[in-house]
């Protein structure tokens, strides 16, 4: 109940591609979904989050897509950049306890 | 910008050894937390702190894990008598207060116990 599933675990995409992570939940009581960015040797960063009140949420090239019915969430990164470089956590959380539960991780690596 | 800061970065021990983890966080957070992140795996919470006191901890927290905020400052966390799967990044974070759920992260202590 408590889980965050993750994947996949590594995804390889071209530059100028679209990368895909994907999570499931289990637990309906969570209601604050973040995706935190980490680069080798740095702590976690929050890059987008989204409330289950809405379905999309984008900022830059960075979309959350979020299916309430399904208990999904997905990150699109559009135009993938050698920068993006990088292991992709999604969390979540409620707000009567704000403690995040983690996702596996997806180490992302774009191709130049 | 205001940033989580954590000392040291990297700390080396030997099994039994009592350690502590500092950090500072951001001066108007109200919420404080420790993660870890053994090597290669996911990161998992171990407490969360608010108002002086411990509000949340998981089952890794047992009893040889305590936290203080001593001084308004700084936030510790200390492992009495440190075990070799206690090896992994700690990472502490802060969070503003109520309805805003964004936690903010320190760079982490990478701990090893020998």
């Amino acid at each position: 109940q408590q889980q965050v599933k993750q994947s996949p675990q590594s995804l390889i995409v071209q530059k100028g591609g679209i990368s895909i992570i994907n999570c499931a939940y289990e637990n309906t009581a969570f209601d604050y979904f973040p995706w935190y960015q980490q680069f080798p040797g740095k702590g976690p960063a929050l890059l987008i989050a989204i409330r289950p009140d809405v379905s999309e949420k984008k900022e830059g090239r960075f979309t959350i897509s979020f299916n309430k019915s399904a208990k999904q969430f997905s990150l699109h990164i559009m135009d993938s950049q050698p920068g993006d470089s990088a292991t992709y956590f999604c969390a979540a959380s409620r707000n009567s306890n704000y403690q995040l539960i983690w996702g596996a991780g997806t180490k992302l690596i774009i191709k130049p | 910008e205001p940033e989580v800061t954590q000392t040291p970065s990297h700390q080396v021990t030997q099994m039994g050894q009592e350690v502590i983890l500092r950090c500072v966080p951001i001066s108007n957070h109200l919420y404080f937390y420790w993660y870890r992140q053994i090597l290669g795996q996911k990161v998992e919470f171990l407490v969360s702190f608010y108002n002086n006191e411990i509000s949340e901890k998981s089952e890794i927290f047992d009893d040889q894990f305590s936290v203080e905020r001593p001084d308004g400052s700084n936030f510790t966390l200390k492992i009495r008598s440190t075990k070799l799967e206690d090896s992994a990044m700690y990472f502490c974070a802060g969070q503003p207060g109520t309805g805003n759920n964004e936690q903010f992260f320190g760079p982490g202590t990478r701990l090893t116990v020998l």
